[in-house]
């Protein structure tokens, strides 16, 4: 069964601190895409980062980074220097077989400490 | 462009109703996405179009769910007979093309109540 673990539930960083949040999934596919979504409270989602499983090179943009590993099946997300504004729920995803729609994880809870 | 709209963004009803859900997505994309999500919870597929082709339905999904996207443009989701099992937010997404290489735009979703 195809499937995404977010070990942590809740998690919490000081502002202007990193945090990393962790991923696994499970596919037997070799091209897909990976991707971290933004749930704030008002509840729409919103893309944070997007990695293709086929390119090494671990994307970045602005604050939010990523580690992949594709041996390992690890997707983690690092977010720097943490804002107020990066307060939400986190869900990690990655696309089915034919990349016909996205597989969640259950998502992560971050708040952040003024 | 406004992006994705979902009508209407709360509904409460008694058991037994009929509950009807629209998706406006943004008029270029041609996929269109239904999730469900309950508290604490990822999102569950539902189904998705492309066009005016449902695709996919999720095995998950009862014979009391129906939805259509008749003209390839906005789409409905109905749930027929609801139980309080069914209270969820609905959340729609479209994308230009297949999931992965055309990112998933989402609405702010539709969230039921069922007492």
């Amino acid at each position: 069964a195809q499937t995404v673990t977010q070990s942590q539930p809740e998690m919490s960083v000081q502002e202007a601190e990193t945090v990393t949040l962790s991923c696994t999934y499970d596919t037997s596919e070799s091209d897909y895409y990976l991707f971290w979504y933004k749930q704030p409270p008002s509840r729409q989602m919103i893309l944070v980062i997007r990695q293709e499983a086929y390119k090494q090179q671990n994307a970045t943009e602005n604050r939010f980074s990523v580690n992949f590993q594709k041996a390992a099946k690890s997707f983690s997300l690092k977010i720097s220097d943490s804002q107020l504004g990066d307060a939400a729920m986190y869900f990690c995803a990655y696309t089915d077989g034919n990349n016909r729609k996205l597989i969640w994880g259950l998502g992560t809870s971050l708040a952040v400490n003024p | 462009d406004t992006g994705v709209s979902q009508n209407p963004r709360h509904k409460i009803t008694k058991r037994g109703q009929n509950v009807t859900f629209r998706c406006d997505p943004i008029s270029e994309h041609n996929r269109l996405y239904w999730y469900r999500q309950t508290l604490g919870q990822g999102p569950e597929f539902l189904t998705y179009f492309q066009n005016e082709a449902q695709l996919e339905k999720s095995r998950l999904l009862s014979d009391r769910f129906s939805a259509e996207r008749p003209k390839g443009s906005f789409s409905t989701l109905e749930i027929q007979r609801t139980e309080q099992g069914d209270s969820a937010m609905y959340l729609c997404a479209s994308s230009l093309g297949p999931a992965g290489a055309n990112v998933l735009t989402f609405g702010a979703g539709s969230r039921l109540t069922v007492l």
